[in-house]
């Protein structure tokens, strides 16, 4: 059971605007920033989102971030085929010396 | 660029000790302002991270793993190694290092292209 909770799936058409939500604690998302890796199949994760709301150059403005206390979404805007993919959310735990928390994970499916 | 390389046995006997390694390239572990972490997925399943380490030896292990995993870095390789002993078939997983970065707000803005690591006799 992961430390953060994301809905296992999400789907949308081309076009549409999809989120996704991640739920915390004061421990996590609470006091630290939140990012977004993006995970193609059988690939490894690439971040996408940092600092809550940071893209990293070459990642689409399309992607966006967001986070108001214990929560934290990633929202992607006329969505394409090549978005499908599970997106993880993590942050910082300060609990027990510290460690990174990950998110269950989100198969986004492009209808 | 910076590239990272995982290496190490593909298969381990349960209850033996898992090791890896990380090569760097392109780039100095040494460099201050990164760490170094391990992450893992199970088959099917999310991403876990085992911890990670900074080129002068600090270290940051996740609770459920702590009294396992041994990580440490050899700047003259420019390598970081992770070790998980005790194995059980629960540790087969898919093993990727990469870089936490303080420029991303520590998030792991590398990775490697990971190892697969199954535990089997």
């Amino acid at each position: 059971q992961s430390v953060l909770t994301q809905p296992p799936s999400a789907s949308g058409t081309p076009g549409q605007r999809v989120t996704i939500s991640c739920s915390g604690s004061s421990s996590n998302i609470g006091k630290n920033y939140v990012c977004w890796y993006q995970q193609l199949p059988g690939t490894a994760p690439k971040l996408l989102i940092y600092r809550n709301n940071q893209r990293p150059s070459g990642v689409p403005d399309r992607f966006s971030g967001s986070k108001s206390g214990t929560s934290a979404s990633l929202a992607i805007s006329g969505l394409r085929s090549e978005d499908e993919a599970d997106y993880y959310c993590a942050a910082w735990d300060d609990s027990l010396s510290g460690h990174w928390v990950f998110g269950g994970g989100t198969k986004l499916t492009v209808l | 660029q910076l590239q990272l390389q995982e290496s190490g046995p593909g298969l381990v006997k349960p209850s033996e000790t898992l090791s890896l390694t990380c090569t760097v390239s392109g780039g100095s572990i040494s460099t201050s302002d990164y760490y170094w972490g391990w992450i893992r997925q199970p088959p099917g399943k999310g991403l876990e991270c085992i911890g990670s380490v900074y080129y002068s030896g600090t270290t940051y292990y996740s609770p459920s793993l702590r009294s396992r995993v041994t990580m440490s870095v050899d700047t003259s390789k420019n390598q970081c190694s992770l070790k998980l002993s005790s194995v059980t078939a629960a540790d087969t997983a898919v093993y990727y290092c990469a870089r936490s970065s303080g420029s991303y707000g520590d998030a792991f803005d590398i990775w490697g292209q990971g190892t697969v690591v199954t535990v089997s006799s």
